[in-house]
């Protein structure tokens, strides 16, 4: 199966609830990237977590790295509207210049 | 001013046509990438660039050829396009060395009749 698997692969909640999704992948890696794509656009960077790093914050956004169970979350608080979107996990492989993307969590937040 | 800007945004043809998009970023990047997002979602890297210099080139047919006349710029042409190719194609640029941060373009939806 692929490098970077996403789950859920869809959720949705209410306005100003908490979302979380999750990573996991399957080689070492250097770093771990999450990204946000909106329908019918490109992708747009969140945040970039260091394999040395176990926890990052952004904002409304909070990434965890366990690299010993190979795993990231993802974690967007008081969730609004939009940020209805897919959200990507990327992994660059230890000894490697390329990404592998995950699969993607489709986020639907309600009004 | 977009920073990452790909032409076309829809492509449609029919099977066994020749077509090319292009791709220009004016973020000073030193890496270009092509992407394949299928209809799943699955984005999957096909190139890397580097200073023109090609990096990365996954698994893909031959009847893919990116060109890079200069790094602000990578084009990707298709050959005897097939039903398959129908996808969206990505275009994306990086400080420096491959990895990193990437800005994408909007991306080229292609669709093969």
């Amino acid at each position: 199966s692929q490098q970077g698997e996403e789950d859920p692969q869809a959720l949705s909640i209410q306005e100003g609830e908490n979302a979380t999704m999750n990573c996991s992948y399957k080689t070492s890696i250097n770093n771990l990237q999450w990204y946000r794509q909106n329908s019918g656009r490109g992708l747009v960077h969140l945040i970039l977590i260091r394999s040395n790093e176990r926890e990052k914050h952004s904002g409304r956004l909070r990434v965890t790295l366990d690299t010993s169970k190979k795993s990231s979350s993802l974690l967007i608080t008081a969730s609004r509207a939009a940020d209805t979107a897919s959200y990507f996990c990327a992994t660059e492989a230890s000894g490697t210049y390329k990404y592998i993307f995950g699969t993607g969590t489709r986020l639907k937040v309600l009004a | 001013d977009t920073a990452v800007s790909q032409t076309p945004k829809y492509l449609v043809t029919q099977m066994g046509n020749d077509k090319s998009i292009k791709c220009e970023q004016n973020l000073g990047h030193d890496t270009m990438y092509w992407y394949k997002q299928d209809s799943k979602k699955f984005l999957k890297i096909m190139f890397s660039y580097n200073n023109k210099e090609l990096i990365i080139n996954e698994t893909v047919p031959n009847r893919f050829s990116p060109k890079s006349p200069d790094k602000a710029h990578l084009n990707l042409h298709i050959n005897s396009l097939e039903l398959g190719d129908s996808a969206v194609y990505f275009c994306a640029s990086s400080q420096g060395r491959p990895g990193g941060i990437q800005y994408f373009g909007a991306g080229t939806r292609l669709s093969v009749l």
